[in-house]
């Protein structure tokens, strides 16, 4: 089956360091990847996009790699804040209506 | 604050009744998605719809339908429920209908089947 899979195990990272998460898919080929953050409770907020043929994209402190041959998306948060812990969700879409969201994995930033 | 609006924000109900979630999107956006969350099961995708038609398919339960109106709000029907059911129930909007779509979520309808 298609599918979009997750670290399940949470990240405890120590503040300023960089968080790199993972994005694995199988039986799929996403055009675009998309990472969101959701806060306990409330709706994911996109965050970034990268299309197949690209092979990176930042943002501030973020930045994300697509590797096709991997099948593989990493997401990292350089110079991590407390403010950073959140669930990150890795999104997958293809051009034949396939949507579907990874488990998630939990980032916990301390001081 | 993402624009998208829900209601109810909670539901409680009892096992084999009916309800029906309510989903507004941005303004301009013309695409809405439903997705469930349980504890268990992450993020599903359930359904979309672009400008009042049926764009994809997800898990949806055949007990579960939803409709987009002429002024684009969405709702959600959840018929003979089930403890299963609870869960938080997600709108998003997006501008377009493709593959690129940046989703806008609202805040969630929280139900509670007892």
């Amino acid at each position: 089956s298609q599918k979009i899979e997750q670290n399940s195990e949470a990240l405890n990272i120590q503040e300023g360091k960089t968080a790199t998460l993972t994005c694995n898919y199988t039986n799929y080929s996403p055009a675009y990847l998309q990472w969101y953050r959701q806060d306990p409770g409330r709706g994911p907020v996109f965050l970034l996009l990268i299309r197949e043929n690209e092979k990176e994209k930042r943002k501030e402190r973020l930045k994300v790699t697509f590797d096709t041959t991997l099948k593989q998306s990493l997401f990292h948060i350089t110079a991590s804040q407390p403010a950073d812990s959140a669930t990150y969700l890795c999104f997958g879409a293809n051009s034949w209506g396939k949507l579907q969201f990874g488990a998630g994995t939990q980032v916990v930033v301390t001081p | 604050d993402s624009g998208v609006t829900q209601t109810p924000k909670h539901l409680i109900t009892a096992t084999g009744q009916r309800v029906t979630l309510r989903c507004s999107p941005r303004s301009g956006d013309l695409s809405v998605y439903w997705y469930q969350q349980s504890l268990d099961q992450g993020l599903q995708f359930l359904i979309q719809y672009y400008n009042g038609e049926e764009r994809a398919k997800g898990n949806i339960l055949e007990r579960f339908s939803a409709q987009q109106f002429p002024d684009l709000h969405s709702e959600l029907n959840l018929s003979s429920l089930e403890l299963g059911d609870s869960a938080l129930y997600f709108c998003a909007s997006s501008v377009g209908a493709g593959a690129r779509e940046t989703q806008y979520f609202g805040p969630g309808t929280r139900l509670l089947v007892l």
